[in-house]
């Protein structure tokens, strides 16, 4: 069965520190990669994906992650973060067959201090 | 362009009563269905999906039922609440027949039991 760990479950950073946040899976076949971001009081929306190809991929504002087939991981990074960046972010695994249905971390609450 | 919506936003119902949330996409055919929960302090979880009308896979037993009584719609029923089924509720949708698409999520249901 797939599993997503995401290590951090909150973080708290000054405006401009860089981020970067862990998600390591357990799956034995091909997948695809994904992280969501819930600012407060809004729906989950897509921040990035990886499907194939340049495992460094990069999102909207600025996030970015990179995935290493090798370690199971799937880290989102961001070199300087804004107040806006405080929100929820959820790293999910998706099986390349089948139902297609979303694995998710338990989700990492970042909070930027200005 | 397609849409998801969900309602309602919020419910508080006493234990024991039964429960309906609606979910409906719009500006697209024949889509995957989701709905997952998510609990306090954890990740999203599976509980139902759908490839099509009258087509349900429960992911995990409980206390809940889903149906598809329209190509666009997913309904998540129960017919008599427990304290455990408290927590955040989301349908989501993704194209069918296109490997490489992401989930998209409605703004989500918060459920509280009395």
């Amino acid at each position: 069965a797939q599993s997503v760990s995401q290590h951090n479950h909150h973080v708290i950073l000054s405006e401009a520190a860089s981020l970067e946040l862990g998600c390591n899976y357990s799956y034995g076949g091909t997948v695809n990669l994904f992280w969501y971001v819930q600012y407060p009081g809004q729906h989950l929306q897509l921040l990035l994906k990886y499907f194939s190809g340049d495992p460094l991929v990069k999102g909207i504002k600025g996030f970015e992650a990179e995935f290493i087939k090798s370690k199971f991981s799937f880290n989102l990074r961001k070199p300087s973060v804004q107040w806006s960046d405080t929100a929820e972010y959820f790293c999910a695994v998706q099986g390349a067959w089948g139902r297609r249905a979303l694995t998710f971390g338990s989700g990492t609450r970042l909070q930027v201090q200005p | 362009s397609q849409t998801i919506h969900q309602w309602p936003a919020t419910l508080v119902q006493p234990v024991g009563s039964p429960l309906s949330l609606e979910c409906t996409v719009e500006g697209t055919s024949n889509p995957n269905l989701y709905w997952y929960r998510q609990a306090a302090g954890r990740g999203l979880q599976l509980l139902f999906y759908s490839v099509g009308i009258g087509q349900i896979s429960s992911e995990v037993p409980q206390n809940l039922s889903a149906s598809r009584p329209q190509d666009r719609q997913f309904i998540l029923s129960s017919k008599k609440l427990l304290l455990s089924d408290s927590g955040f509720y989301l349908c989501a949708w993704r194209p069918s027949g296109q490997s490489n698409q992401p989930q998209h999520f409605g703004d989500g249901t918060r459920l509280s039991i009395l």
